[in-house]
């Protein structure tokens, strides 16, 4: 059974671009939610998507934003970049909502330069 | 606002040693508490998790604890390894929107 997938495993922009991030969740499991690992704040939530709705969400600026689609897979797109976003992107997926069994993807290393 | 703390921040201990790492959480409504561990650069693997009705839980060398009174958890390593060398990091599942929320975990250096 593949485990969770994200897409690319790292990336590198520009101060101002945007970026797009996948995340393909376990077969099976219809829940994702997607954190930041920073050296300085650690891992935070960002938000958590169930039957492509929007289900939580963390105290991140507009710039992040997110889906889900038909299929559970889902992106988090993050607008006008600045250097503090740079971080490791972290996806985990979940059978449902609120399910206690959570496997994390390996994760995107975004720099911003 | 739940807060999650671990100490210590860094660990060192020679090979064989059993050792305990501590995590510590202010509000005790919480869903579960999961350890995890990552490795330089990787993502997160699940280690045990505990639901908030027990007490703890056991996986070969590991064995987790959980006191939601006290606010309090500990996993303690059996044996230690060159191997177990990594981040571990402690998360509670908020029990109103079952996100986690992490401490800043622990960085282990097992010495062969």
């Amino acid at each position: 059974k593949a485990g969770v997938t994200q897409t690319p495993r790292y990336l590198i922009k520009t101060r101002g671009q945007q970026v797009t991030l996948s995340c393909s969740p376990i077969s099976g499991h219809r829940s994702v939610s997607w954190y930041q690992q920073t050296p300085g704040q650690g891992l935070q939530f960002l938000f958590e998507y169930f039957s492509e709705t929007q289900r939580n969400k963390g105290n991140f600026p507009g710039r992040f934003s997110g889906r889900q689609f038909s299929n559970s897979r889902s992106e988090m797109n993050v607008s006008t970049l600045e250097l503090g976003d740079s971080a490791l992107y972290l996806c985990a997926s979940s059978p449902s909502l609120g399910e206690s069994t959570t496997f994390f993807g390996q994760g995107t290393r975004l720099t911003v330069v | 606002k739940q807060e999650v703390t671990q100490i210590p921040a860094a660990l060192s201990v020679p090979e064989g040693e059993n050792l305990v790492l501590n995590c510590s959480f202010t509000d005790s409504a919480i869903y579960n508490l999961q350890w995890f561990r990552q490795d330089p650069g990787k993502g997160l693997t699940s280690l045990l998790l505990i639901q908030s009705s027990q007490r703890e839980q056991t996986s070969g060398r590991l064995n987790a604890s959980l006191d939601k009174s006290s606010g309090r958890s500990t996993l303690y390593i059996a044996a230690s390894q060159p191997g177990d060398s990594a981040t571990y990091l402690c998360a509670v599942g908020d029990s109103g929107t079952y996100k986690y929320i992490f401490g800043t975990g622990t960085r282990l250096k097992v010495l062969a």
